[in-house]
């Protein structure tokens, strides 16, 4: 099955800052690759998602890019503001829609 | 319209005892998945069902767990024989999974605590 490998595990910016979190995966038919935010004591939420069809999608501060290739993938926020403090999970699926998670990102924004 | 529903949102259990957490998917979702998040850690897959197909039960720690999808709609998780180490949160997710639509919606979560 699909393995998701997700860096750094905990990442600290200043507010402003850019920052950018990693996953590689392995099943090379994986073809979605979603990102979840999950703020603290709640669950969950799709961010963003791309499609193994498009190497680049950007919305407003978030951008994800893909390199079906190498098998990775990254999230980009750019002008961090303290409300993106959260933990960022990203995932890789492949056409059965077999979802696998990385560990997660504990990003915090200080102002 | 309403989104996944868990219940009970609480379990209290003592060791050794039976518990079955239940999930509502949204309505017309093929999709169902349960993960387990302790305490400040990530997703850690359960099982999967998708329609009619035979579930993905790669995740599942022990034949202590159990899972079904009565109907293709409702969801029960069973953890037999309950430990200590069963103590976390346990997420259900549903998917349309139509072209276009994969988004994983999550419900609130159970917090099971083992005693």
């Amino acid at each position: 099955g699909e393995n998701v490998e997700q860096h750094p595990s905990t990442l600290s910016v200043q507010e402003g800052d850019s920052a950018v979190i990693k996953c590689t995966y392995s099943d090379s038919a994986s073809n979605y690759f979603p990102w979840y935010k999950q703020e603290l004591g709640k669950r969950p939420q799709l961010i963003i998602d791309i499609r193994s069809n498009v190497g680049e999608k950007k919305d407003q501060r978030i951008a994800v890019t893909l390199n079906k290739t190498a098998k990775h993938f990254s999230l980009h926020i750019t002008e961090t503001q303290p409300e993106d403090s959260a933990v960022y999970f990203c995932a890789a699926s492949p056409p059965n829609n077999d979802m696998r998670f990385g560990a997660g990102t504990r990003l915090t924004v200080k102002p | 319209g309403a989104g996944v529903s868990q219940s009970p949102s609480n379990k209290v259990t003592e060791k050794g005892k039976d518990v079955e957490l239940r999930c509502d998917p949204i309505s017309g979702h093929t999709a169902l998945y349960w993960y387990r998040q302790s305490l400040g850690q990530g997703l850690e897959f359960l099982i999967y069902f998708q329609g009619n197909s035979a579930p993905d039960k790669s995740g599942l720690p022990s034949d202590r767990f159990s899972a079904e999808r009565t109907g293709g709609s409702v969801s029960t998780l069973t953890i037999q024989r309950t430990q200590q180490e069963d103590s976390a949160v346990y997420l259900c997710a549903s998917s349309l999974q139509v072209a276009g639509s994969y988004e994983q919606y999550f419900g609130p979560g159970t917090r099971l605590t083992v005693t």
